[in-house]
């Protein structure tokens, strides 16, 4: 089946890192991704991830892809204020349109 | 965002009322979907097309129909038929119909409000 979570909070202070941690249940998943949502805002692409690779690195963003447990975080380096948003993991599936099942969002807030 | 355009940004509607919401792309992509965005809750696929003149419904189809005449339009009705209509409203777009590989892009959303 499908399911994907995530935590619903994270709050971390300005230039600390922030983690954030998503895991899905289809072993099928062939591309991961990570979008960024501002208030009121459509849905940015952050990056993403094919399912065969275990680490992408974009400048301040690290992706690690653990496959045997299903499990996918995205981390910011040197968080700033402009990070705060919700951020939501997704999975594409093959077949069926190659729609993706996105998480329930997690509400990053960043304090100075 | 970037060359896809959703309108109106916000939309009320009254009971018993249809109302449709546009998605224009000038990106040239060949897929379009629509998803609905609750409080508290990850985007739901309504419908998507992988061509013109043919599309597919997705996980929460009823209450919405959708037509695909043309490449760079995706418009989205809400019938009277959909009870819980309130909600925010993103399409999102696909180069290619068939690779997986390819990624979403998403338009800037509509709220629609029941008054």
């Amino acid at each position: 089946g499908e399911d994907v979570e995530q935590s619903l909070f994270l709050s971390v202070r300005e230039g600390d890192s922030s983690v954030i941690n998503c895991t899905y249940t289809d072993s099928s998943s062939t591309y991961l991704y990570w979008y960024k949502q501002e208030p009121g805002a459509g849905l940015q692409l952050l990056t993403y991830i094919f399912s065969n690779m275990d680490m992408k690195q974009d400048q301040r963003l690290t992706v690690l892809l653990n496959k045997k447990d299903k499990h996918l975080s995205l981390r910011i380096a040197d968080t700033q204020t402009g990070d705060s948003a919700i951020y939501f993991c997704a999975e594409s599936m093959t077949g069926g349109g190659n729609k993706l099942t996105f998480g329930t969002g997690t509400q990053l807030k960043v304090e100075l | 965002d970037g060359g896809i355009t959703q309108s109106p940004k916000y939309l009320f509607r009254k009971e018993g009322q249809n109302v449709t919401l546009s998605c224009e792309q000038n990106l040239n992509h060949d897929a379009m979907y629509w998803y609905r965005q609750d409080p508290g809750q990850g985007l739901r696929l309504i419908y998507y097309s992988q061509i013109v003149n043919d599309f597919q419904k997705g996980d929460i189809a009823e209450g919405y129909s959708v037509s695909r005449e043309k490449k760079e339009s995706f418009p989205l009705t809400v019938t009277s038929a959909q009870k819980n209509p309130t909600a925010f409203y993103l399409c999102a777009t696909k180069q290619g119909a068939l690779g997986f590989q390819e990624t979403q892009y998403f338009g800037p959303g509509t709220r629609l409000l029941v008054l």
